[in-house]
């Protein structure tokens, strides 16, 4: 199962920032969290990931509340190419012996313009 | 994108025939994975593959095989399709054990009919 819970979907104006939750209530002290996103009928793409600072790269900002139990991604300006299905995924930073990540269903983030 | 390419791209089969999804990468990346994905759901791992020659099963991986003769090539084997495999498969690549540097391929739709 899963370990963490996110909106099925989301709306956000086109030029706006989108803010996507996702609860992590039962992270270990050495997961992080992990953003990927999927655009239609692609495969997965990184985007970010965190442990307990908050952190910024050229494509989002990822915010995790002090207790660790919920995070934020802020995509800034949003665009219509944001249109896609955003995963939060909890996980160690190496890969163990499972060689997996676990999936959930995601979020389906809507820019409309 | 990086330079991971999988074939075929869409196919149509029958049930019980044996199909060949092939991974190819430029990358020189010592790891690569076979994932589905099925609607609604995340991805989910079938084999990996850790070296030449060097594979292990995932989380589902009943009804398929896996073969690395190569650094470059990993190939997907189902021996007798069925309905259930009906899915869409990505192929991912990563230099080592660290999941911010994964990269997805695009994806092979695969129906049995």
């Amino acid at each position: 199962d899963a370990k963490t819970t996110q909106p099925p979907s989301m709306d956000c104006a086109e030029g706006r920032a989108a803010n996507l939750p996702c609860n992590h209530s039962t992270i270990s002290g050495n997961e992080y969290v992990y953003w990927y996103r999927q655009i239609h009928s692609q495969g997965p793409q990184y985007i970010i990931h965190g442990l307990k600072n908050n952190e910024t790269n050229e494509m989002a900002s990822l915010i995790i509340t002090e207790d660790r139990k919920s995070s934020t991604l802020i995509l800034p300006h949003a665009t219509l190419r944001d249109t896609a299905v955003y995963y939060c995924i909890v996980r160690a930073l190496e890969m163990d012996s499972n060689y997996q990540l676990i999936w959930g269903a995601g979020t389906k983030l809507i820019i409309k313009p | 994108d990086a330079g991971i390419t999988q074939s075929p791209r869409h196919k149509v089969t029958e049930t019980g025939t044996p199909v060949t999804l092939r991974c190819h990468q430029t990358e020189n990346h010592r790891y690569m994975y076979w994932y589905r994905q099925d609607p609604g759901h995340g991805l989910r791992l079938i084999h990996y593959s850790y070296g030449v020659k060097d594979t292990d099963k995932g989380e589902v991986s009943d009804g398929y095989s896996v073969s690395r003769s190569k650094t470059e090539d990993f190939l997907l084997t189902l021996e007798s399709a069925t309905s259930s495999q009906t899915s869409v498969y990505f192929c991912a690549i990563s230099p080592g054990q660290v999941w911010t540097e994964a990269f997805f391929g695009q994806g092979t739709r695969l129906t049995v009919v």
